[in-house]
């Protein structure tokens, strides 16, 4: 059972240049998460997907745009990518019969 | 609106003491309540969660936390700490239950001494 996986793993950008985060899940679930983590400042949300077709804003938005391409897939992209963006990037997905988030392993962005 | 506050960024504890990890919470409704682990260098685990079932809850590697609603806390505790324990445990509420957001708090890094 994979789970969530997303990638890549690691990737080094030079400011302003693009990309997009790939995530995918095997669980069957309908509601998706994007979050970054940095030090001192925990997990934040970025955007989320409740159900296919449908994606909101969360707590740190600007800069990103999201995809729920179906139900399995949700990805997170940076148009001009800045500075501020280096983190680890998390995708999770939410079991609506127990509650519990399913992390994938993390991508390490570096924005030079 | 829900939010978490970990009080305490760092936690050392001796290898076999208690360990306790604070969490207080604040949320307008009923709130459903978390504790998750992060082993380096991976995403987050489950380690136990309030439904409103119990107010003891029991989670996995022996950790168990209690909720109490007068004092607006969820605190994590393992009677005797493990080397293996040594990660950052992130506490996190929600509001709603299977397809709402969850907030984190900022996280505890643990740190076992041997």
């Amino acid at each position: 059972n994979a789970g969530v996986t997303q990638t890549p793993k690691f990737q080094v950008l030079k400011t302003g240049q693009s990309m997009t985060l790939q995530c995918a899940q095997d669980m069957n679930h309908n509601s998706m998460y994007w979050y970054r983590q940095d030090p001192g400042m925990g997990l934040r949300l970025i955007y989320y997907s409740a159900s296919e077709g449908t994606t909101d804003k969360g707590e740190v938005p600007n800069g990103y745009n999201v995809s729920r391409l179906n139900k399995r897939e949700f990805s997170l992209r940076l148009e001009s990518a800045a500075p501020s963006q280096t983190s680890v990037y998390f995708c999770a997905s939410i079991s609506q019969n127990t509650g519990e988030l399913f992390f994938g392993e993390g991508s390490r962005l570096t924005v030079l | 609106a829900q939010s978490v506050t970990q009080l305490g960024s760092h936690v050392s504890v001796s290898e076999g003491a208690l360990v306790l990890l604070r969490c207080n919470y604040s949320s307008s409704v009923p709130p459903y309540l978390f504790w998750y682990v992060q082993y380096p260098n991976q995403g987050l685990q489950l380690l136990l969660k309030y439904t409103s079932a119990a107010t003891l809850v029991k989670g996995i590697n022996g950790f168990e936390a209690e909720f109490k609603k007068s004092e607006t806390s969820f605190h994590l505790t393992k009677p005797s700490a493990h080397m293996s324990d040594a990660a950052e445990y992130f506490c996190a509420v929600s509001g709603n239950f299977g397809n709402e957001k969850l907030t984190f708090g900022t996280g505890t890094r643990l740190t076992i001494i041997p």
